[in-house]
């Protein structure tokens, strides 16, 4: 069936520098992608988006990038922070032109070390 | 600050009993989403509605869940009867139409 999945399950990164994490999709029919972020004992945050007509945004200090021809989804984090210390979900929407039905990959643990 | 409301935060129950969790959407959205996640299956969506009506509710264990939205402002999501392979956290979201969905904080349910 169809999946989100992601390359790395952890990462770590030193303060300050920048962070990437990798997510692949499968659905070439998906049409809107999210990440999340998620700190322990709380729910997922949402951090920046991206339609499929697009190949990149920006935000404030991440940057999402879409590659639909390898069916890639990226995550950069510049200057990485404490705070950044969370795990990491791509979500893929799976109906579209509707209510977001989301598929999430496995997510990927970020530890940002001082 | 809008926010998604769910109660109880934490529920701790015996196999075979009924559990009821909540949320309260924020205000405004019309879509709203039941989620589980587990250290084995990650997030998984059981169920949402738009305009209280369900939608989809293909990936919840119909023998047992049942979701409903009684009003706007409030949407349950029940398990009769519990059982050990349902302990997981459960999360509540809300958005409008297909905008971005919103989690509330989750109900961390553990049943023995």
């Amino acid at each position: 069936g169809e999946s989100v999945g992601l390359h790395l399950p952890t990462l770590s990164v030193q303060e300050g520098d920048n962070s990437i994490i990798n997510c692949a999709y499968s659905n070439s029919a998906s049409d809107y992608f999210i990440w999340y972020k998620q700190e322990s004992g709380k729910g997922p945050q949402f951090i920046i988006d991206i339609r499929s007509n697009m190949d990149k945004r920006q935000g404030q200090r991440v940057t999402v990038l879409l590659n639909k021809t390898v069916k890639h989804l990226s995550l950069q984090i510049a200057a990485t922070q404490p705070g950044d210390s969370a795990v990491y979900f791509c979500a893929e929407n799976t109906t579209p032109q509707g209510a977001q039905k989301l598929v999430f990959g496995q997510g990927t643990r970020l530890t940002i070390n001082p | 600050d809008a926010r998604v409301t769910q109660t109880p935060r934490h529920k701790v129950t015996e196999m075979g009993q009924e559990v009821t969790m909540r949320c309260q959407p924020i205000l405004g959205h019309n879509t709203v989403f039941w989620y589980r996640q587990t250290m084995m299956q990650g997030l998984e969506l059981l169920a949402y509605f738009r305009n209280r009506a369900p939608l989809d509710d293909s990936g919840m264990p119909k023998d047992r869940f049942s979701a409903e939205m009684p009003d706007a402002t409030l949407a349950t999501l029940k398990i009769q009867p519990s059982e050990p392979r349902d302990s997981a956290v459960y999360f509540c979201a809300s958005g409008f139409d297909a905008d971005t969905q919103y989690f509330g904080p989750g109900t961390r349910l553990t049943v023995l």
